[in-house]
């Protein structure tokens, strides 16, 4: 089955700064990357996502990249504000629907 | 309009209880499934429902754990003689497509159990 590799566990950037995430996964089969934010005792809310057969995707200050031939995909935030202090996780299909999510990142903005 | 939604919001069970965790999908959401989410982890899959019928069970760590969405629409989580390690979030999402094809899933607010 699919595995996810998330990093860093924890991420702590000052407010109008960049944050950058980045996942492996090993099936070569998946197709599918969403990523997901959950703030304290809400489920995960998605903010993004791309499929295999695009390379970057990009919605205001989100942006994510996928490297196929290295089975990575990355999470970039700019100019982040307190607000996107959250968990981010990173997630990946296999070959089927069921979603497999990284270890999640804590993402802390500082004033 | 209404997103996934969850009942309870907070469980507590005695050791060897019963519980039963309820999911109310988005309207017309084909596809439902149960994650359960531990402290510090991320969501860990359980299974998946299309419309009524169950089509991947492989997640349920034990037959103590049963499922069902009998009707096509709201699901059930059962957890029999409830066990210490399954303290943890149970979320349920919905989604638009069939299986096999990835989409936006749609997550509930979860149900935190404690077993004591």
């Amino acid at each position: 089955g699919e595995n996810v590799e998330q990093h860093p566990s924890t991420l702590s950037v000052q407010e109008g700064d960049s944050a950058v995430i980045k996942c492996t996964y090993s099936d070569s089969a998946s197709n599918y990357f969403p990523w997901y934010k959950q703030e304290l005792g809400k489920g995960p809310q998605l903010i993004i996502d791309i499929r295999s057969n695009v390379g970057e995707k990009k919605d205001q200050r989100i942006a994510v990249t996928l490297n196929k031939t290295a089975k990575h995909f990355s999470l970039h935030i700019t100019e982040t504000q307190p607000e996107d202090s959250a968990v981010y996780f990173c997630a990946g299909t296999g070959t089927a629907s069921k979603l497999t999510f990284g270890t999640g990142t804590r993402l802390q903005v500082t004033l | 309009g209404a997103g996934v939604s969850q009942s309870p919001r907070y469980k507590v069970a005695k050791r060897g209880q019963d519980v039963a965790l309820r999911c109310d999908p988005i309207s017309g959401h084909v596809s439902l499934f149960w994650y359960q989410q531990a402290l510090g982890q991320g969501p860990e899959f359980l299974t998946y429902f299309q419309n009524e019928a169950q089509l991947d069970k492989s997640g349920l760590p034990s037959d103590r754990f049963f499922a069902e969405r009998p009707e096509g629409s709201v699901s059930t989580l059962k957890i029999q003689r409830t066990q210490q390690e399954d303290s943890a979030v149970y979320l349920c999402a919905s989604s638009f497509v069939t299986w096999g094809f990835g989409d936006e899933q749609f997550f509930g607010p979860g149900t935190r159990l404690t077993v004591l």
